[in-house]
């Protein structure tokens, strides 16, 4: 089946560091890729939908100057925390549909990244 | 209140029980996906349902549209299906792919 990686899987940086985080869709072409972010005993919060070739859109209450997305070919985006504090810190984890697929709803996510900002 | 609200939060099963996760939403979907979340924290796609039932080995998923309700069934549980199963709809008039997703179910299955 279709396989989404996430790169790295484990992050520890720096209060005040950029920490760049790449979702790669490995035997597909993703237009679109969805990133989330989760804490702890909670589920997935959508942050942002990340097109390729264009801006990505963000949800409601997600800075976008603070999580920066670049979908800058269609098997790659990457999402930049910038300027990181202990707040941050979550577990972020993308998805891509396959829109090749017959099925446009087929969604496949990626291992996620768990983030730690000393 | 949520748009995606499971039942129960937390369950927990002796191997080889029959095992029921309920899923209801406010909304009218496109579509309703059933998640399964290892401890790790890896999610992998259990089924995507738009109507009727499906059968993937002991997995069920069965979704009434009238009704605005999903259920995943786990036949003859294992200790090996313990994990945190998540249901998440594609809302009607949303972009394709973009889901909402419900509060998960913590199941834990012992031997």
């Amino acid at each position: 089946g279709a396989v989404v990686s996430q790169h790295p899987s484990r992050v520890i940086c720096k209060s005040g560091t950029s920490v760049k985080i790449e979702c790669r869709s490995l035997d597909f072409q993703a237009t679109t890729m969805f990133w989330y972010r989760q804490f702890p005993k909670q589920s997935l919060m959508l942050m942002a939908t990340s097109n390729e070739g264009s801006k990505a859109t963000y949800e409601q209450g997600v800075e976008k100057d603070k999580f920066l997305i670049n979908h800058a070919s269609l098997t790659l985006s990457t999402l930049t925390v910038t300027s990181a504090h202990p707040e941050d810190s979550s577990f972020y984890i993308c998805s891509a549909p396959d829109g090749t697929s017959v099925r446009e709803d087929t969604q496949y996510f990626g291992p996620g990244t768990r983030l730690t900002v000393l | 209140k949520n748009e995606v609200e499971q039942s129960p939060q937390n369950l927990t099963a002796q191997e080889e029980e029959f095992i029921t996760i309920n899923c209801s939403y406010s909304v009218g979907i496109s579509a309703l996906h059933w998640l399964q979340q290892h401890p790790g924290g890896g999610i992998v796609s259990l089924f995507m349902l738009s109507s009727g039932k499906k059968k993937h080995g002991r997995l069920i998923a069965t979704i009434n549209i009238q009704e605005k309700h999903s259920s995943l069934h786990i036949t003859a549980s294992h200790p090996r299906d313990s994990a945190v199963y998540i249901c998440a709809v594609r809302l009607g008039g949303t972009s394709y792919g973009k889901l909402t997703f419900g509060q998960g179910t913590i199941l834990t299955v012992h031997p």
